[in-house]
């Protein structure tokens, strides 16, 4: 089955440890997204990659790292200097220039920073 | 730039009732556009889109939603809510080229009553 996975689906740490969040694809798309998702606020871009070794900020990168050593592998790193962590953590992938743009989801990573 | 307006964060509609969710677009050239559904704790789930040709398209789950360009509008459809439609909508845009990054409106959270 071909898709996106992310894991764990929940993870708690506590404030001041950095914490990976993993995502995976099998879609054998060039492009991986990570977005941010606050009730209320919609999607927010926090890094996308169009592909491999290559990486650009999004509206919300401050606190956050990335790295795209693989095309089917897009971790991102929650760092101590993210002030509010506490999210819903979503992770896509795309095939941009195909006439579709459209993203594929994972099933997200709800991260709770206390 | 592009932008997404979604009027109304929470609708509310009974089983059986119309259901219209309201999505207008911002963007300078023509625009591809999304909606996608989200259920609680899950990643988006692709809908139905627009990139050109026909207005009118149809989607996964009986949904519909039809371009109107001199409206800038794009608003989402199903003639008769059903108790599973319970889920939080999400409109998105892009005008494509070579990295077709997706903004994404606020979400409207849809309840169907009894």
């Amino acid at each position: 089955d071909g898709g996106i996975t992310q894991s764990p689906k929940y993870l708690f740490r506590k404030e001041g440890q950095n914490v990976t969040l993993s995502c995976e694809q099998n879609l054998n798309h060039d492009a991986m997204y990570w977005y941010r998702q606050d009730p209320g606020q919609g999607l927010r871009l926090i890094y996308y990659s169009q592909i491999v070794n290559d990486f650009q900020k999004g509206d919300i990168a401050e606190g956050y790292s990335v790295s795209r050593e693989k095309k089917e592998s897009f971790p991102l790193t929650v760092t101590s200097a993210q002030k509010n962590p506490t999210a819903f953590y979503l992770c896509a992938s795309s095939q941009p220039g195909q006439l579709s743009y459209e993203q594929y989801f994972g099933p997200g990573t709800r991260l709770t920073v206390t | 730039a592009q932008s997404v307006t979604q009027l109304g964060s929470h609708v509310s509609v009974s089983e059986g009732a119309l259901v219209l969710l309201r999505c207008n677009y911002s963007s300078s050239v023509p625009p591809y556009l999304f909606w996608y559904v989200q259920y609680p704790n899950q990643g988006l789930q692709l809908l139905l889109k627009y990139t050109t040709g026909a207005t009118l398209v149809k989607g996964i789950n009986g949904f519909e939603a039809e371009f109107k360009k001199s409206e800038t509008s794009f608003h989402l459809t199903k003639p008769s809510a059903h108790m599973s439609d319970a889920a939080e909508y999400f409109c998105a845009v892009t005008n494509g080229g070579s990295q077709g990054n997706l903004i994404f409106g606020k979400g409207t959270k849809l309840s169907v009553k009894p």
